[in-house]
């Protein structure tokens, strides 16, 4: 079955840089590829996802890339904030309503 | 009201116990997960059902059972429960042709 590798576990940046978290995926078949993040006390809620037909997709200060070949997929959060501060998941699913998360990353943003 | 509402919050109880999570939810979805939480392992998949009729193992389905009564309910049961079990559990919702997940507000259960 699927197998999703997250890192950092942990990750700490100051206000304004870039934050990126890298996930890799075992599946060949899989091909759709969603991030989550998770704020104190909450359950995870998507930011983003990619599908395998597209190498990149942005939204405002997130964006995703995908490298099938290498079965890489990465979250990139620009000019970050005190409130981007949470744990975030990545995820692969191969279209079978079934998704297989990472370990998730706990990214932390210093004011 | 949240769309997705899990009971208890939070759950406390001894090695040997069953106990029972319900997730219950508005959104109409047919598609119902429960997933576990662990710090440093992610979200595994405990059970999955895709209509009333249909029950699904996951990744790690050894020691629980699931039971969906009606579209919109769908529990978790430990029959004897053990600490190891202690963990932040979701449950989860999608439907029509999207995957995107709805998560509960999950229930911390420790057993002692």
């Amino acid at each position: 079955g699927e197998n999703v590798e997250q890192h950092p576990s942990t990750l700490s940046v100051q206000e304004g840089d870039s934050a990126v978290i890298k996930c890799t995926y075992s599946d060949s078949a899989s091909n759709y590829f969603p991030w989550y993040k998770q704020e104190l006390g909450k359950g995870p809620q998507l930011i983003i996802d990619i599908r395998s037909n597209v190498g990149e997709k942005k939204d405002q200060r997130i964006a995703v890339t995908l490298n099938k070949t290498a079965k890489h997929f990465s979250l990139h959060i620009t000019e970050t904030q005190p409130e981007d501060s949470a744990v975030y998941f990545c995820a692969a699913s191969d279209s079978s309503y079934k998704l297989i998360f990472g370990s998730g990353t706990r990214l932390l943003v210093r004011p | 009201d949240a769309d997705v509402t899990q009971t208890p919050r939070n759950r406390i109880t001894k090695t040997g116990k069953r106990i029972m999570l319900e997730c219950s939810q508005t959104k109409g979805h047919d598609r119902m997960y429960w997933y576990r939480q662990d710090p440093g392992l992610g979200l595994r998949l405990i059970y999955y059902s895709f209509d009333v009729k249909d029950i699904n193992k996951g990744e790690i389905s050894d020691g629980y059972s699931v039971s969906r009564q009606a579209q919109a309910k769908f529990s978790l049961s430990l029959e004897s429960a053990i600490p190891n079990q202690t963990a932040l559990y979701f449950c989860a919702t999608s439907g029509g042709g999207g995957e995107k997940l709805f998560f509960g507000s999950g229930t911390q259960l420790s057993v002692l």
